[in-house]
């Protein structure tokens, strides 16, 4: 699977939009692209995922740059119960199969 | 709907024993993966199950197993215990198909003493 780069690290005021970047320059063209996250001692959980498209739903908006080799996943307004690992995966569109996570970005949300 | 479910949510066991983990899709999801979460460290990908085949296994030694049921739950089996398998172990699950996105469980802690 290709690789994602995030940063370690965020810090968001609540109630405030949150941009969280990812960089994937060697998606190829097959490779959906998965956000996660994962509050504290929880298992992650899907936020959205896609290909081309732009994307929305009730949790973010996922924004895919024209050559995708970067994408930005958008918090609105950030609440406190957003502070989580949030992690871009990317995923061959080929078959099923295993997600492989990274580190990850460590989002801090303060009132 | 009722969402991935595993059992137990903590175990104790005793280094040398073995530990069955147990874990149950959501209705209409065929596949089943395994991970592994030590304390502070990142999700590292154990075993991957569809259709009651196992179709693909991470970077761990064979007392790591397990297998998928006919109804899709699966079970994980980890003998000889060492004290570094302490760890969440999360199982998640996702439908035919590949544009889709997988659904976690909350995980077992799994404490080896």
């Amino acid at each position: 699977d290709a690789k994602t780069t995030q940063p370690n690290s965020m810090e968001s005021n609540e109630e405030e939009p949150v941009h969280l970047p990812c960089n994937h320059s060697t998606i190829s063209g097959t490779d959906y692209i998965h956000w996660y996250r994962q509050l504290p001692s929880q298992g992650p959980e899907y936020v959205i995922h896609g290909l081309t498209s732009n994307v929305n739903n009730r949790m973010a908006s996922l924004a895919i740059a024209e050559d995708r080799k970067s994408s930005t996943l958008i918090l609105h307004r950030a609440t406190l119960r957003d502070a989580a690992v949030y992690y871009c995966i990317l995923h061959y569109g080929g078959s099923q199969g295993n997600l492989i996570f990274g580190k990850g970005t460590k989002l801090s949300v303060k009132p | 709907e009722a969402g991935v479910t595993q059992s137990p949510t903590h175990l104790i066991k005793t280094r040398g024993q073995q530990a069955t983990l147990r874990c149950s899709p959501i209705s209409g999801h065929t596949s089943v993966y395994w991970y592994q979460q030590a304390l502070g460290l990142g999700l590292q990908f154990l075993l991957w199950y569809d259709e009651g085949e196992e179709r693909n296994r991470g970077n761990f030694p064979p007392r790591f197993s397990g297998r998928q049921f006919p109804n899709y739950s699966s079970e994980l089996n980890v003998n000889a215990l060492e004290l570094e398998d302490s760890a969440l172990y999360l199982c998640a699950s996702s439908r035919p198909g590949t544009d889709y996105g997988y659904t976690f469980g909350s995980g077992t802690r799994l404490t080896v003493v």
